[in-house]
């Protein structure tokens, strides 16, 4: 068990629908990371944020916001989803830092499936 | 730009025999370079990383990993396989940012133990 938790384990909905994806980092961790693993693109950064502020973006879609909240848990919203968005969400955390460092672990959670129908 | 590529998608090797997963990686920067591992329906575990210190690292479970500069590689090993072994591999390098950082994974290698 990593410490990082995320809600729900999995999420059926439909074409054209909003879901919201939950994450609670570690005990003392500033630092939250949301990835997206589909079969056809692998495993894909999406974003950063460290103590409540966005700190990094990847691959990730305008149709996609997230925000990180002052007790530290994280929220992924998505909307307008597609079937193409139908893949496994996971979050990670880490202690994090405020400049450039390259060599904080990340731990991540059990992830969230979605399935857009 | 950074960027790791694993060499093999898919490993078999029988039980008690020695496993190598192929990665190579290229960066800009003096890199952090990680390896994780993915059981089936389960999250990411971290197997080990290089943070610039030992060449030759050791993780969990058995598993080290060397980094050769000269060869832009980060092979994983481990001496005897087990049944539990078998998962997803991953290959990842550290991408610093202005604020932090971000993990560009490798594809993964499915490796498979027979008994």
């Amino acid at each position: 068990d990593s410490g990082v938790t995320q809600t729900p384990k999995h999420l059926i909905t439909a074409t054209g629908q909003r879901v919201t994806l939950r994450c609670s980092p570690r005990s003392g961790d500033l630092s939250v990371y949301w990835y997206q693993q589909s079969l056809d693109q692998g495993l894909q950064f999406l974003i950063q944020y460290y103590n409540g502020e966005e700190r990094a973006k990847g691959n990730i879609l305008e149709r996609f916001s997230a925000q990180q909240f002052p007790d530290l848990h994280s929220e992924l919203n998505l909307s307008s989803l597609e079937l193409g968005d139908s893949a496994l969400y996971f979050c990670a955390s880490s202690v994090g830092h405020g400049g450039q460092v390259s060599t904080d672990t990340q731990y991540f959670g059990p992830g969230t499936r979605l399935t857009v129908l | 730009a950074q960027s790791v590529t694993q060499l093999d998608s898919h490993v078999s090797v029988s039980e008690g025999t020695p496993v190598l997963l192929r990665c190579n990686y290229s960066s800009s920067y003096s890199p952090s370079l990680f390896w994780y591992v993915q059981h089936p329906n389960k999250g990411l575990q971290l197997l080990l990383k290089y943070t610039s210190a030992a060449t030759l690292v050791k993780g969990i479970n058995g598993f080290e990993a060397e980094f050769k500069k000269s060869e832009t590689s980060f092979h994983l090993t481990k001496p005897s396989a087990h049944m539990s072994d078998a998962a997803e591999y991953f290959c990842v390098v550290s991408v610093p940012n202005q604020a932090g950082t971000a993990l560009i994974f490798g594809k993964g290698t499915t490796l498979s133990v027979s008994s």
